[in-house]
């Protein structure tokens, strides 16, 4: 059974960069699948972030592509997620998941997510 | 962007009564090799957002067979045949024909009347 865990701060400073880890258990990172991070506003729908191949290719959203970097890890399994110049809006639950293939199926693993708080 | 339209926004049900999601995207979501991606979620109080169905009916092992996708183009529907209590929760339509950036629709909340 693939388990994903996101870790990092729970508290950024506005302007700050947020660093995320997703560490991946019961499965290879190294698999044909893309990983990926979705974050949730409070009280708000779903939006996707951007994802990452074992081959260190990316696909990213457009909005927040000048300020985002996805990384991975394969000899730790994990993958990462930089996001810099952080405001209020940035606030969010971040979820790693595993794409489904390609990722346009949606993603069959979800990690429990963590709430990321920008404030000073 | 994709723009993905859920109703009704909020959708009361009485236990055992049938219920229906409506997904409407702004563009066709047929993928030029023929396929549609439009993929369903459900996220219960408090957890992390579960997939249900891919590909507009195809049901992800462990889902309960009251649960039925349809549609095609524009318009999709998620169909719950007889909800049961643990159905509450928020539900999400997804598309990935028309990417990046995969978008989401902005939820429709199942609750028990």
């Amino acid at each position: 059974q693939v388990q994903l865990q996101e870790s990092g701060p729970g508290l950024v400073e506005p302007s700050g960069t947020l660093s995320l880890t997703c560490a991946v258990s019961g499965g290879s990172i190294s698999s044909s699948h893309w990983w990926t991070w979705i974050r949730q506003s409070p009280g708000k729908g779903l939006e996707w972030i951007g994802e990452i191949l074992h081959s260190g290719d990316t696909n990213y959203n457009p909005s927040l592509k000048s300020r985002l970097t996805i990384s991975v890890d394969k000899s730790r399994n994990q993958f990462s997620l930089k996001l810099t110049s952080v405001t209020a809006a940035d606030t969010a639950m971040y979820y790693c998941a595993r794409g489904y293939g390609d990722s346009r199926q949606g993603f069959d693993y979800w990690g429990r997510g963590i709430l990321v708080t920008v404030s000073s | 962007d994709v723009v993905l339209t859920q109703s009704p926004l909020s959708l009361p049900v009485t236990l055992g009564q049938p219920a229906s999601i409506s997904c409407r995207s702004s563009q066709s979501l047929v993928h030029s090799a023929g396929n549609t991606y439009l993929n369903w979620f459900q996220q219960r109080p408090g957890q992390s957002p579960r997939r249900l169905i891919y590909k507009v009916f195809n049901r992800d092992s462990g889902v309960p067979d009251r649960f039925s996708g349809s549609g095609s183009g524009t318009d999709f529907t998620l169909n719950i045949s007889r909800v049961e209590a643990e159905d509450v929760g928020v539900y999400y339509c997804m598309q990935g024909t028309h990417w990046p950036p995969l978008t989401f629709g902005g939820g429709t909340k199942v609750e028990i009347k």
